[in-house]
């Protein structure tokens, strides 16, 4: 089947820096990737939609600023997380569609951010 | 909708019995949903998916039952294993949209943890 990559798997930081988290289509071509972030113990919250060639679509209370999206080629989608604080701390995953009407949806296995 | 965000609700069962896992979808436009598994600290894996124009789909020893007019989706697993203990989450995909945003967009639901004793 079709793989996700994400790197780093997990990174600790210090208050007020950036982080940038990478995904990875490893066998697929993706136009779109999708990036989710999951607290402890609760469900994946779709934070933005990532286009290649254009500019990212940001769910409702997403900062867009904060969290810059690049696609920048059909296999990579990057996530940096600006001027981190400790309340960014969460595991981001995400996952690319492929297929007819992008029916099958791929996840990465994750990144683990904890802001010191 | 997004999801609430709420904690999740847990299901304990012992290995041999079959478990049965709800979730309540918010989108009545939805057409196409899935069940997906998350083991500790990875990314979800498909387990199964079912169409709007279906009420029942079988796997390997998965079942998804799909109730349109409540809003209800079930996974049952039949002789449930220690190996299935896992976070369960179900998806709902709207009516795909070619030229928007929600081309491929999922929506998850709360997730239920599910674990099995030996």
């Amino acid at each position: 089947g079709a793989v996700v990559s994400q790197h780093p798997s997990w990174v600790i930081c210090k208050s007020g820096t950036s982080v940038k988290i990478e995904c990875r289509s490893l066998d697929f071509q993706a136009t779109t990737m999708f990036w989710y972030r999951q607290f402890p113990k609760q469900s994946l919250m779709l934070m933005a939609t990532s286009n290649e060639g254009s500019k990212a679509t940001y769910e409702q209370g997403v900062e867009k600023d904060k969290f810059l999206i690049n696609h920048a080629s059909l296999t990579l989608s990057t996530l940096t997380v600006t001027s981190a604080h400790p309340e960014d701390s969460s595991f981001y995953i995400c996952s690319a569609p492929r297929g007819i009407r992008l029916a099958e949806q791929f996840f990465g296995p994750g990144t683990r951010l904890t802001v010191l | 909708g997004e999801s609430v965000g709420l904690h999740l609700p847990t299901l304990s069962v012992q290995e041999g019995d079959n478990s049965i896992i709800n979730c309540a979808y918010s989108n009545s436009a939805s057409d196409y949903f899935i069940w997906y598994k998350q083991e500790s600290g990875k990314g979800p894996q498909f387990i199964i998916d079912i169409r709007s124009n279906m009420d029942k789909r079988q796997g390997q020893r998965v079942t998804v039952l799909l109730n349109k007019t409540v809003k209800h989706l079930s996974l049952q697993i039949a002789a449930t294993q220690p190996g299935d203990s896992a976070v369960y989450f179900c998806a709902e995909r709207p009516v795909l949209n070619a030229g928007g945003t929600s081309y491929g967009k999922l929506t998850f639901g709360q997730g239920t943890i599910l674990t099995v004793h030996p």
